[in-house]
């Protein structure tokens, strides 16, 4: 039972890349959440999805795109990288109205 | 919207004693849940404790208990007998009760960095 996995673990773009972050779950938990935590701000929420075949914008959504593919996954897409995107991210699941279970995080940097 | 607001950036306890952790946090709902989540040097988020506000009595968890005054809309962590392995960032954290597009969503506050003197 790994709980919520991320892939990768770190990673360094330049401006204008793109990427996909991976996010999955184990637990067969129906909303999962992609959050950003930057420096004396905690963790904002950029997506979730509530059940398999939803998403909804978050706080911060903007130059993000979400997927979820099945039950098990949630990617989050950068398009276009920025340097402001630079930041730790997390993906999470929970059952529908109980506590959230956080993977390891990505740490990204946007050169 | 909800907010969170933690108003201590850092904290810091001599091992085998008692720390108290701030949280407020604004909102107009009467029906919701607060966490206090564990952030260690390895950046895994891990929750500690919950408290749902319909309940009067305080969470406890072990050596984990909070202080919960939904008038006051205050959310204090207590760590008693503090381990060095206590040392990490802190996150409080709301959820509300109700359905709709807030529904599960958690809002963090900042954080507080709590370290463990020997």
């Amino acid at each position: 039972n790994a709980g919520v996995t991320q892939t990768p673990k770190f990673q360094v773009l330049k401006t204008g890349q793109s990427m996909t972050l991976q996010c999955a779950q184990d637990m067969n938990h129906n909303s999962m959440y992609w959050y950003r935590q930057d420096p004396g701000m905690g963790l904002r929420l950029i997506y979730y999805s509530a059940s398999e075949g939803t998403t909804d914008k978050g706080e911060v959504p903007n130059g993000y795109n979400v997927s979820r593919l099945n039950k098990r996954e949630f990617s989050l897409r950068l398009e276009s990288a920025a340097p402001s995107q630079t930041s730790v991210y997390f993906c999470a699941s929970s059952r529908t109205g109980y506590e959230q279970y956080f993977g390891p995080g990505t740490r990204l940097t946007v050169t | 919207a909800q907010t969170v607001t933690q108003s201590q950036p850092e904290m810091s306890v001599q091992e085998a004693e008692t720390v108290t952790l701030s949280c407020t946090y604004d909102t107009s709902e009467s029906d919701y849940y607060l966490f206090w989540y564990k952030q260690p040097p390895s950046r895994q988020m891990i929750l500690v404790i919950r408290q749902e506000a319909y309940k009067q009595q305080n969470a406890t968890e072990n050596r984990f208990s909070v202080n919960f005054q939904k008038a006051a809309k205050s959310f204090s962590l207590k760590i008693s007998d503090s381990q060095l392995g206590d040392a990490a960032m802190y996150f409080c954290a709301y959820r509300s009760a109700y359905g709709g597009t807030s529904y599960g969503k958690l809002t963090f506050g900042q954080g507080t960095i709590l370290t463990v003197h020997p």
